[in-house]
């Protein structure tokens, strides 16, 4: 079974530093997505890789897959107080990529924003 | 779009008692996806359906739990007899084949 590991597992971050977060696949990864958690609250959508080497942004946060696909990153520009939660990655065990059998979860990036 | 709608939010129940947790997909989702979040465990999916039909169960831990979705609109996960360590969120999630719209959760304390 793929498995997920997630880098580091907590993160403190002075407010409007740059931060990164590493997740690391056992196996080639297909579909990588990312998913932000408020705490008490469900995960919330934040970006989808496929192709190695791709790299997508939204807002202040981007993400890339490594060419050989088997890690992801994310990376977080001038870090704000709303950027604080945890952080998911979650892969496609199978070719399709689109996480129609369900994603395995890394164990999440708990981020801490100190103004 | 209301999202995906869990019920209840929280669930405090005794050891041994039946707990029935509910979801409502998004409209037009055709896959159904239970997970159980703890903090030892992380997110872990127990169970999926896939119109309407359970297509993997592999991740139901125990045979105290099971699933059901009696129609596109309406999905629930229960637990009998329910034990201290089944407390965790439990979140569920639709798809429509491509990419995930998660529920706020249930959090369930069994004590």
């Amino acid at each position: 079974s793929q498995e997920l590991e997630q880098s580091p597992q907590s993160l403190i971050v002075q407010e409007g530093k740059n931060l990164t977060i590493n997740c690391t696949s056992s196996k080639t990864l297909y579909g990588l997505y990312w998913y932000k958690q408020k705490y008490g609250e469900g995960l919330i959508f934040l970006m989808m890789l496929q192709k190695g080497g791709e790299e997508k942004s939204h807002e202040k946060i981007t993400a890339k897959l490594d060419e050989k696909k088997q890690q992801s990153s994310l990376h977080i520009t001038a870090s704000q107080p709303s950027h604080a939660g945890i952080y998911l990655c979650g892969a496609d065990p199978t070719y399709s990529g689109g996480g129609a059998d369900g994603l395995t979860f890394g164990k999440g990036t708990h981020l801490i924003i100190q103004p | 779009d209301a999202g995906v709608i869990q019920s209840p939010r929280h669930e405090v129940t005794e050891m041994g008692q039946e707990v029935t947790l509910r979801c409502k997909p998004i409209s037009g989702h055709n896959s159904l996806f239970w997970y159980r979040q703890t903090m030892m465990r992380g997110l872990e999916l127990l169970i999926y359906f896939n119109n309407n039909v359970p297509i993997d169960d592999s991740g139901m831990p125990e045979d105290r739990f099971s699933a059901k979705m009696p129609n596109a609109s309406f999905s629930t996960l229960k637990i009998q007899p329910s034990e201290p360590r089944d407390s965790a969120v439990y979140f569920c999630a639709s798809s429509p084949n491509y990419g995930y719209t998660f529920g706020s959760g249930t959090r369930l304390t069994v004590v």
